[in-house]
């Protein structure tokens, strides 16, 4: 059974870096052609992908995010890490992590999604 | 403004059909497979459709998609008041590597 769960702070203050982890079972992102991503949804609003890693460790961003962003695995936790620096309350949205089989080249499994309030 | 577009919102009664657009570039859609997510209220996307119309295992045969051109569909047959949700397109920017696009997402209400 496949599963992903976000964790995280549910508050940050403006400026500070934002560290989400994303845990999972039910597969191995050591298998060839798999990835996790990092999706966000800003209350009431459309999805907005972040970024993904891939088995091999190609990281991938969104190219409007991309000098705040980096996001990282580890294999033998089976975790995956986004950190977002310079936090804007714009930034408040909930975040998920969804996987990408290279067979199904879409998010096929998504964790429940963590809510993450920007303000002072 | 989302790379793909969606109608805001799409209205039915139980029992009918209805279809929701995503439109897009040609080096968006007309070069990826098209994907679609079906949201719950309070819960997270769900996937429906991948490959353009290929169905997970467990997603009823009353949910289709197909693809043409720069446009996709997705089409819900004999609609009942659980499909009641926001329906999202999503593909890729050239390539999987190039990152993933979503469309603004399209409210079913079941009347």
């Amino acid at each position: 059974q496949v599963t992903l769960k976000e964790s995280g702070p549910a508050l940050v203050k403006p400026t500070q870096t934002l560290t989400l982890t994303c845990t999972f079972s039910g597969f191995s992102l050591s298998t060839h052609g798999m990835r996790v991503s990092w999706i966000r949804q800003p209350p009431g609003t459309a999805l907005e992908w972040l970024a993904h890693i891939d088995w091999d460790d190609d990281k991938f961003y969104s190219t409007s995010l991309k000098t705040r962003l980096t996001i990282s695995k580890d294999t033998s936790k089976n975790q995956v890490v986004l950190t977002m620096t310079n936090m804007d309350p714009v930034d408040t949205a909930t975040y998920y992590c969804a996987r990408i089989p290279v067979i199904v080249d879409a998010f096929d499994y998504w964790g429940q999604g963590a809510l993450v309030t920007v303000s002072s | 403004q989302s790379v793909l577009t969606q109608p805001p919102s799409v209205s039915a009664a139980p029992g009918q059909n209805v279809t929701i657009s995503c439109s897009g570039s040609s080096s968006i859609i007309g070069n990826n497979f098209v994907s679609w997510y079906q949201q719950l209220p309070g819960t997270a996307p769900k996937l429906l459709i991948y490959d353009n119309n290929r169905r997970p295992s467990g997603i009823p045969d009353r949910f289709s998609g197909s693809k043409s051109g720069t446009s996709a569909t997705l089409g819900i047959t004999g609609l009942q008041t659980g499909d009641e949700a926001v329906y999202y397109c999503g593909t890729w920017y050239s390539s999987l590597n190039a990152g993933g696009v979503f469309g603004g997402g399209t409210k079913l209400t079941v009347l």
